[in-house]
């Protein structure tokens, strides 16, 4: 099945530490995204990227870190520099296109303890 | 940033009523799309309507795009108790890498 997976759904970080969230699709979708969500707040857009080795910020990527190395794989790192980390993430992938649907995964929620 | 704006915040309707959902955005767009999620799910596409088009169907969807207004609306005919969710929209961010700009959604809410 095509799809893009997120793991792992549920996650606990401490104070002072760095988490990495994996984003995985077999999609075959060159643009990959992460979003933050907040309670009863809409998507805001973290990091993306449009090809392999390339990734751009959006608009709240202050204490977030992004890699790109394989076309199926967008990890995203929550560091100790994001003062409010807990919230749930979504990753999401699309083709190139501007006409293009987007893929989400299932989230990962963390909470920050 | 946030373009898309979802009114009402919260709908709550009985099963056999219809529920409609409206989505005002700021900039030029080249499509609107709306998505809903299932409460701690990942968002699920539902429709895509291209700024030349007016009116879309799928099944008991129908959207509307009105481009003069900066507005669209999304039309649930014939709701279930299934149909409970948060529904968003969602426009192209430009220049972001075709990234979608949500937002805030609205929470339906159906009731058998």
């Amino acid at each position: 099945d095509g799809g893009i997976t997120q793991s792992p759904k549920y996650l606990f970080r401490k104070e002072g530490q760095n988490v990495t969230l994996s984003c995985e699709q077999n999609l075959n979708h060159d643009a990959m995204y992460w979003y933050r969500q907040d309670p009863g707040q809409g998507l805001r857009l973290i990091y993306y990227s449009q090809i392999v080795n390339d990734f751009q910020k959006g608009d709240i990527a202050e204490g977030y870190s992004v890699s790109r190395e394989k076309k199926e794989s967008f990890p995203l790192t929550v560091t100790s520099a994001q003062k409010n980390p807990t919230a749930f993430y979504l990753c999401a992938s699309r083709q190139g296109t501007g006409l293009a649907e987007a893929f989400f995964g299932q989230g990962t929620r963390l909470t920050v303890v | 940033s946030q373009q898309g704006e979802e009114d009402p915040q919260a709908l709550s309707i009985q099963e056999g009523e219809n529920a409609t959902m409206n989505c005002s955005y700021k900039t030029s767009i080249n499509n609107l799309q709306w998505y809903r999620q299932n409460s701690g799910r990942g968002l699920v596409h539902l429709i895509l309507i291209r700024s030349n088009e007016r009116e879309k169907h799928s099944g008991r969807l129908r959207v509307t795009l009105d481009t003069s207004k900066k507005s669209s609306s999304l039309l649930i005919t014939a709701s279930r108790a299934a149909d409970t969710a948060s529904y968003f929209c969602a426009t192209d961010a430009g220049n972001s890498g075709y990234a979608l700009n949500f937002g805030k959604g609205t929470s339906l809410l159906v009731t058998p």
